[in-house]
């Protein structure tokens, strides 16, 4: 069964460091999000991309995230100067079309010392 | 902008009991709503999705309801496993964005 896969799967980085998150989603999706769940806390929407542009981002994804779709598989989020409270699990997902079962990868486990 | 709510935020059952999940949420003007199951540190299951015209979907021994006017989800768990031991995250698609919202979740322990 396809699957959204995210690398790595841990990643520590130092306060200031520019960290890239890679996920390759299922191969026929259209959508893509990216979503982030601090310890203990809720699942929270950062980005939605369609169509090789954002469709939605919250308020939590200002100037130092990006995201990109560099080639035909992979989406990246780029956080280009950490921060201690970007410390958290961010997970992909895609969705064959918008409002349709939004399929999650394992999660990329981000620590900032 | 909407909010989600999941009672109870714990639940532990003997195994082999029926139970009921409660998921709310406060603007019903959504195209669905996804229950998902998240394992300690893993990524997000997808369990069942409703679509706002639909009442009720089942899975094996999963089964949800949607009253969309009323704001409200149920997650029927019946005969219930220690496998099934995990937390169960309900989030709802609107129609006026391209995100999910989520609850906070409903951490389930089944004891053998």
């Amino acid at each position: 069964e396809p699957e959204v896969t995210q690398t790595p799967s841990h990643q520590v980085t130092q306060m200031g460091q520019e960290v890239i998150l890679r996920c390759v989603p299922i191969s026929n999706h259209l959508y893509f999000y990216w979503y982030r769940q601090i310890l203990g806390q809720k699942v929270e929407f950062l980005v939605s991309f369609y169509n090789n542009e954002i469709s939605e981002k919250s308020e939590i994804f200002d100037d130092q995230f990006s995201v990109e779709r560099p080639d035909g598989s992979n989406f990246t989020l780029k956080i280009r100067s950490t921060k201690l409270e970007d410390s958290a699990m961010y997970f992909c997902a895609s969705s064959r079309v918008g409002p349709e079962t939004q399929y999650f990868g394992p999660g990329t486990r981000l620590l900032v010392l | 902008k909407q909010e989600v709510t999941q009672i109870p935020a714990a639940l532990s059952v003997p195994e082999g009991e029926n139970l009921v999940l409660n998921c709310s949420f406060t603007d019903s003007a959504i195209y669905n709503l996804q229950w998902f199951r998240q394992d300690p540190g893993k990524g997000l299951t997808s369990l069942l999705l409703i679509q706002s015209s639909q009442r009720e979907q089942t899975s094996g021994r999963l089964n949800a309801s949607l009253d969309k006017s009323s704001g409200r989800s149920t997650l029927y768990i019946a005969a219930s496993q220690p496998g099934d031991s995990a937390t169960y995250l309900c989030a709802v698609f609107g129609t006026s964005g391209s995100r999910l919202t989520f609850g906070e979740g409903t951490q389930l322990t089944v004891n053998p």
